[in-house]
């Protein structure tokens, strides 16, 4: 099954570490998220992107970046780590959709950041 | 930009009976209000979404409604179920943004 997948998992690293965190996707979408989730403040974006050459920031940017390898693949890095990023986060995909329509978006199975 | 507010934060209620979530959201442009579940360790995944041109919209034991008057919008979940215990999102999108804004969520437990 088309399925969006992240890597790694679980990761404990320490204060001011650059930490990369990886999102590929088979489904075939374009648009790809990546969002932060803290106990009591949903998801946040952090950065979007709609097609390779498109990057955009999200709600909560500021010390993170993104890279849009290829239509599959969005990587999250963290530069300097440090303990408030400590979060659970979510890479999510969408199609283009035709005529304006709101597609859903598939989100992949999360990661655990710990920032010690 | 768009804020989206969700309440309650938690709800309980005993299996069987009706759930009411209720969000409301700052900006008019929006046009686009899904509903997410997100069970217990697991990823969110959409359960239900409505259109700004629609003002209610059913799928088996659950319903959204929409007001845009009042800039809110309700999940219903009737005849709750145990397998109905999750985290429930709601968001927003305004057609010009392309993105969504989620609310802070609610937890739901359903008691048997």
């Amino acid at each position: 099954d088309a399925d969006v997948t992240q890597t790694p998992r679980n990761r404990i690293t320490k204060t001011g570490k650059r930490i990369m965190l990886e999102c590929s996707q088979t489904k075939g979408h374009d648009r790809m998220y990546w969002y932060r989730q803290d106990p009591g403040l949903g998801l946040r974006l952090i950065y979007y992107s709609f097609d390779v050459k498109d990057i955009n920031k999200g709600e909560i940017s500021d010390g993170y970046s993104v890279s849009r390898q290829a239509q599959a693949k969005f990587s999250l890095s963290l530069e300097s780590a440090i303990p408030n990023q400590t979060a659970l986060y979510f890479c999510a995909t969408s199609d283009r959709g035709t005529s304006g329509r709101n597609n859903e978006q598939f989100f992949g199975p999360g990661t655990r950041l710990t920032v010690l | 930009g768009e804020n989206v507010e969700q309440h309650p934060s938690t709800l309980s209620v005993q299996e069987g009976d009706s759930a009411v979530i209720k969000c409301t959201y700052s900006d008019s442009a929006s046009n686009y209000f899904p509903w997410y579940k997100q069970e217990l360790g697991k990823r969110p995944q959409l359960i239900i979404d409505i259109r700004s041109n629609v003002g209610e919209k059913k799928d088996q034991r659950i319903a959204v409604t929409l007001n845009k008057t009042a800039k809110h919008f309700s999940l219903h979940i009737t005849e709750t179920q145990p397998e109905d215990s999750a985290v429930y999102f709601c968001a927003a999108r305004a057609e010009y943004g392309n993105k969504l804004v989620f609310g802070a969520g609610t937890i739901l437990r359903v008691k048997s």
